[in-house]
């Protein structure tokens, strides 16, 4: 267990409505994912951090805001939820072994926008 | 650009039985990290197993292997002696662009299905 948790666990939400994702991780790790994942697409990056205030674009990062103003806490922002971002949304850590860092996933978030 | 391609949509394996998932990879970095991860029907990501590119080895966890062919680009999952439990989606992924970053691309996965 990384001590990942995400919140909600499961949303349903309107068009066009702002909706907030919370990852909140207990370990003090420096890097921190968002992912999202679909069918027949695996899991694409939306926005990582490498540090409190701290972060970059993935893949796929249009429509997406991302937030870090503390270490275990990183948010991930729908501005405007559209159809095409109903999704699971994985929160992720990356934990050094030694010379291997390993990524390690939240439960994951279900989004439905209607 | 970097890429997993994973070409099995689903694979059957007998309880007991040994399978294995296929992967292969492009990228032009000379360092990288190839991992697999587990994702039952209760939705989690579970971490196998990871392998570097320098390794020497390939990388074993208990009935996990991952047969690594740096010149074919594959790396492929080995499970042994299947158990009931194992069924569930596999992806495969690399660790791309910079090392700092740790960045995952992943395949399409495969579900693997493990029948008595």
């Amino acid at each position: 267990d990384a001590g990942i948790t995400q919140s909600p666990r499961h949303k349903v939400t309107e068009t066009g409505t702002p909706v907030t994702l919370r990852c909140h991780q207990t370990e003090n790790h420096r890097y921190m994912y968002w992912y999202r994942q679909d069918p027949g697409h695996g899991l694409r990056l939306i926005h990582y951090s490498y540090g409190v205030k701290d972060t970059d674009k993935g893949e796929v990062s249009d429509g997406y805001s991302v937030s870090r103003s503390k270490t275990e806490d990183f948010l991930l922002t729908l501005e405007s939820a559209t159809s095409s971002q109903t999704s699971v949304y994985f929160c992720a850590i990356s934990e050094s072994q030694g010379a291997k860092n390993i990524q390690y996933f939240g439960a994951g978030t279900r989004l439905s926008v209607l | 650009a970097q890429k997993i391609t994973q070409t099995q949509p689903g694979m059957f394996v007998q309880e007991k039985e040994a399978v294995t998932l296929d992967c292969t990879y492009d990228t032009s970095d000379q360092s990288y990290g190839l991992f697999w991860y587990k994702q039952p029907s209760s939705g989690e990501m579970i971490f196998l197993i990871y392998q570097g590119s320098y390794d020497e080895q390939n990388a074993t966890e208990g009935r996990y292997s991952l047969n690594f062919q740096k010149a074919r680009k594959s790396a492929n999952l080995v499970i042994s002696a299947s158990q009931l439990g194992d069924s569930a989606m596999y992806f495969c992924a690399m660790r791309g662009g910079s090392y700092n970053t740790d960045k995952l691309i992943f395949g399409t996965g495969t579900r693997l299905q493990v029948f008595p």
